[in-house]
């Protein structure tokens, strides 16, 4: 079972333009994590959303976390060729366990 | 300085071996994991150990046996290995765990490709 949907799976873009990284489940998570991960290595801890309705801004990303604590998303703007790899949601809870969505494996085109 | 390493980091073997991987992490962490991402990019939860006892075992077959020696070091056995196992292993550790608000810290991936 799929409890973590994310969108979309694959994503094409120019430099310069905004995107949205949508992250949804029915269910209630601790906290909801967003990674990246480039190319032959592991992904890496953007950032934690903890509080319903949170929202964190780390430079041209915004991360915010739905009210019910389900959904989150991730909101890039002027994206950067840097900018491309694999993002991956992930919902935590109090059991050791990191449940991750499938990753939207991001382009962003010189 | 690397936090989280393991070895080999490419594996290429038969059908039917025996292999070993290795995770070690120098960050004083007490919980570490070991996931598996496969070929679709999706990563999977296996095994989580605290402080060298396992806390979760997430239906993994058991050909595969993880050892904790010590709270740095967390090594992963499979036993007769099928195709089906071919994909990147990741290990992970975090300060603590069950908060559910740590933060895992992945290590590079081993990438074990069974023909």
């Amino acid at each position: 079972t799929q409890l973590l949907e994310q969108s979309p799976q694959f994503l094409s873009i120019q430099e310069g333009e905004n995107l949205t990284v949508y992250c949804n489940s029915s269910s209630v998570f601790s906290s909801l994590q967003w990674y990246r991960q480039e190319p032959g290595e592991g992904p890496v801890l953007l950032v934690t959303v903890v509080t319903g309705g949170e929202v964190k801004k780390l430079k041209r990303l915004t991360f915010q976390f739905g009210d019910a604590r389900k959904d989150s998303s991730l909101h890039i703007t002027a994206a950067q060729t840097g900018d491309t790899g694999l993002y991956l949601c992930a919902g935590a809870r109090s059991n050791y366990k990191l449940t991750f969505g499938k990753g939207t494996l991001l382009t962003v085109n010189p | 300085d690397t936090a989280v390493s393991q070895t080999p980091k490419y594996l290429v073997t038969q059908m039917g071996n025996d292999k070993s991987i290795k995770c070690e992490q120098n960050l004083g962490h007490d919980t570490m994991y070991w996931y598996k991402q496969d070929s679709k990019k999706f990563l999977k939860i296996m095994f989580s150990y605290n402080n060298k006892e396992l806390i979760i075992n997430e239906t993994v077959p058991n050909r595969f046996s993880p050892k904790s020696p010590d709270k740095a070091h967390l090594n992963l056995h499979i036993n007769s290995l099928e195709l089906g196992d071919s994909a990147v292993y990741f290990c992970a550790s975090s300060q603590e765990g069950g908060t559910g608000v740590e933060t895992q810290y992945f290590g590079p991936g081993t990438r074990l490709l069974v023909l």
